[in-house]
């Protein structure tokens, strides 16, 4: 199984900041990669799959980098919107895995 | 509107079993595969089990395998889960997803409660 390990657990930042979101796996997953933004009580939303690619709707301000084992979430400019938990999942192998997450919070 | 809805979650002893319903509208449900993602209380997200578009190719967890069986019928654009032998660890927040290519989960349900507990 493949392991994804997030970092850093949570993110403290302030409106109109940079957020950088990490996510490695314990093997290489080639760029079948994709991030989820979730806030409570709320389902997980698809922002980002293979590793880059915006989903519909997806503002312009969320993007995605990376390749085989090591991805980058990064939101330009944090919207209030934005304070959330973000996932990352691999659908390289069987089964299907998520990271930890990482949760950014207003600082 | 592209909607799943879940239902069929409860409280239910260990042991025992349930079964989940995700009703789909606003796509044309037998072209897509369909996920089940749950969510124990204050925790991550693990994924349980997939069947393809009609549904002949299904996959689990190995935290679910043999006692778990996913299925659907496209003519009542309904996909279902069928929980046997249930245990403690099952509690979760049951999702189903709609998969947008092979493995990415571009649409989700509000999701339905799993309580297990004597």
């Amino acid at each position: 199984e493949i392991v994804l390990t997030q970092s850093p657990a949570t993110l403290s930042l302030s409106p109109g900041e940079r957020a950088t979101l990490s996510c490695r796996a314990s093997q290489s997953v080639s760029n079948y990669l994709a991030w989820y933004q979730q806030k409570p009580g709320q389902a997980p939303r698809l922002l980002i799959y293979g590793a880059s690619n915006r989903a519909t709707g997806i503002p312009a301000r969320f993007s995605g980098s990376g390749s085989g084992t090591d991805f980058t979430l990064t939101i330009s400019s944090l919207e209030p919107e934005d304070f959330a938990v973000y996932y990352c999942q691999q659908r390289n192998n069987w089964p299907l895995t998520f990271g930890e997450g990482t949760k950014v919070e207003i600082k | 509107q592209v909607h799943l809805v879940e239902s069929g979650g409860g409280v239910v002893q260990p042991g025992r079993s349930l079964r989940l319903s995700c009703a789909a509208s606003g796509f044309t449900f037998s072209t897509y595969g369909i996920h089940w993602v749950r969510q124990a209380p204050g925790k991550g997200l693990e994924w349980v089990a997939v069947i393809s578009y009609d549904g002949s190719n299904k996959k689990y967890a190995d935290s679910v395998k043999g006692r778990f069986t996913i299925s659907r019928d496209s003519s009542k654009n309904t996909l279902w889960l069928q929980m046997n032998s249930l245990r403690a660890e099952d509690t979760a927040v049951y999702y189903c997803a709609r998969d947008m290519a092979v493995g990415e989960m571009d649409v989700w349900g509000q999701g339905t409660t799993v309580t297990v507990s004597s």
